[in-house]
């Protein structure tokens, strides 16, 4: 399956604190994005990365990619309560045009106020 | 704008019976992807549907279908249900072409369907 892998499964921190979670897949991407999930609702797009890119940011979210190793993380600053929910990798192997991308399993993570 | 609808949001069926779900993108995406979510198999691509022409399909048996209309609304179908059809169904639209980033999902709260 090329389905990623994504560690820890699950991160409990305390609101502040920084929170880092991990991808890795299988096989050569076009691109990879990351997104969150409340509760069991639909999916909200995060951010994007592109195979030529090495590290992207956006407001609190900073996102590396190492093509040699297959991986990528996303690391979430002073985290808040409202934060808590599940952060999924999402990889697309293609043109990067198409909807198919392949999840992760996912990260779930809880902020203590 | 307003976002992807899907409907309905939740339903119960029964082992046997076949269920259609529908989905509105967001006006002007000519993509429209849906994914099925467990737990035990977390998010797993059904099928793309793009111009009304099914452009990717998942490994999903042929129970599962879907088709997409001339204004980018699509419907999915599943017959003859199975308990393990059990899941939520999401549904995402995305501009499909053109630009870097024509693949940024834009997910629906999705159908929670439940099979007895």
């Amino acid at each position: 399956s090329q389905q990623g892998e994504e560690d820890p499964q699950a991160l409990s921190i305390q609101e502040g604190e920084n929170a880092t979670m991990n991808c890795s897949y299988k096989t050569s991407i076009n691109n990879l994005q990351w997104y969150r999930q409340n509760s069991g609702r639909g999916l909200v797009h995060l951010i994007l990365i592109r195979s030529n890119e090495r590290e992207k940011h956006s407001g609190r979210l900073r996102v590396t990619l190492d093509t040699s190793k297959k991986s990528s993380s996303l690391l979430i600053t002073a985290s808040r309560a409202a934060d808590t929910a599940s952060y999924f990798c999402a990889t697309d192997h293609g043109s990067g045009n198409t909807g198919k991308l392949i999840f992760g399993q996912g990260t779930t993570l809880q902020v203590k106020p | 704008k307003a976002g992807v609808t899907q409907t309905p949001r939740y339903l119960i069926k029964t082992r046997g019976q076949q269920v259609t779900l529908s989905c509105s993108p967001i006006s002007g995406h000519r993509s429209v992807s849906w994914y099925q979510q467990t737990p035990g198999q977390g998010l797993q691509f059904l099928f793309e549907y793009f111009s009304e022409t099914q452009r990717n399909k998942g490994n999903f048996p042929g129970r599962f279908s879907g088709r997409q209309f001339s204004n980018s609304r699509s419907e999915m179908n599943v017959s003859t249900l199975e308990l393990g059809d059990s899941a939520l169904y999401l549904c995402a639209s995305s501009l499909g072409q053109g630009i870097a980033g024509a693949n940024v999902l834009t997910f629906g709260a999705g159908s929670r369907l439940t099979v007895l």
